[in-house]
């Protein structure tokens, strides 16, 4: 079965750059979304389509896909977006869900 | 905008059937024309796929819960159904529904429901 790799921790300090990525056979192949989780809260959806940003989230939020690996870069990273997050992917040829292990993000 | 709610029952004991009921809310969507998928996270742990099924009412699951999983579209009510048997503890978790969007190689979900805690014990 396909499998997405994700560090399982990111540090930041407020105002710089986070670069959080997600690994897998060929991934550039497929397209991946991201999604923002915090703790007691549903997750959301903040990037999909590999680079696209929907309605509501800040455009510090970007995202790249190429070769074997997806990255999830937060530009300005400000305090509120300390939160763990999970990259995904769909596997066509058995019509799966495939969610990366999820990293956390820290800034401190 | 659509909205999504899960319900169902927060206790279960081992070896019986856990039943989950998302409810669909908002005009603009309904359940007889949009996809949705199942997707649980257990205490600690990162998010687990379990289920899609599409307005068809074609379903495809988690390779690791088909053999326990069945999922259905009630379409008069505007809702989605999960049923897992045999729960053991190991399916202890917050258990979310989720609009299955996108075409082809795309897929993604949005929104999600808020998500209801299944804890499984005696």
């Amino acid at each position: 079965s396909y499998e997405l790799t994700q560090p399982p921790s990111v540090s930041v300090s407020p105002g710089q750059t986070a670069s959080i990525t997600c690994s897998g056979d060929k991934l550039g192949d497929k397209y991946v979304c991201w999604y923002q989780k915090r703790p007691g809260q549903s997750p959301a959806l903040v990037i999909f389509q590999n680079n696209r940003r929907p309605s509501g989230i800040p455009e510090r939020f970007s995202g790249s896909n190429s070769g074997n690996t997806a990255t999830l870069t937060i530009s300005g990273t400000r305090a509120m977006d300390e939160a763990d997050y999970y990259c995904q992917a769909w596997d066509i040829s058995t019509e799966s869900v495939v969610f990366g292990g999820g990293t956390r993000l820290t800034v401190l | 905008q659509v909205q999504l709610q899960e319900s169902g029952p927060g206790l279960v004991k081992p070896s019986e059937t856990l039943s989950l009921t998302c409810t669909v809310s908002d005009g603009s969507s309904s359940s007889s024309r949009d996809f949705w998928g199942w997707i649980r996270q257990p205490p600690g742990k990162g998010l687990e796929w379990i289920g899609i099924i599409y307005s068809s009412g074609s379903t495809y699951y988690n390779a690791s819960l088909k053999s326990r999983v069945t999922m259905s579209v009630d379409t008069s009510k505007n809702q989605i159904s999960l049923r897992l048997t045999s729960v053991t503890a190991a399916d202890t978790a917050v258990y979310y529904c989720a609009r299955l969007r996108g075409l082809g190689s795309g897929r993604w979900f949005d929104p999600w429901g808020q998500g209801t805690l299944v804890t499984v014990s005696s």
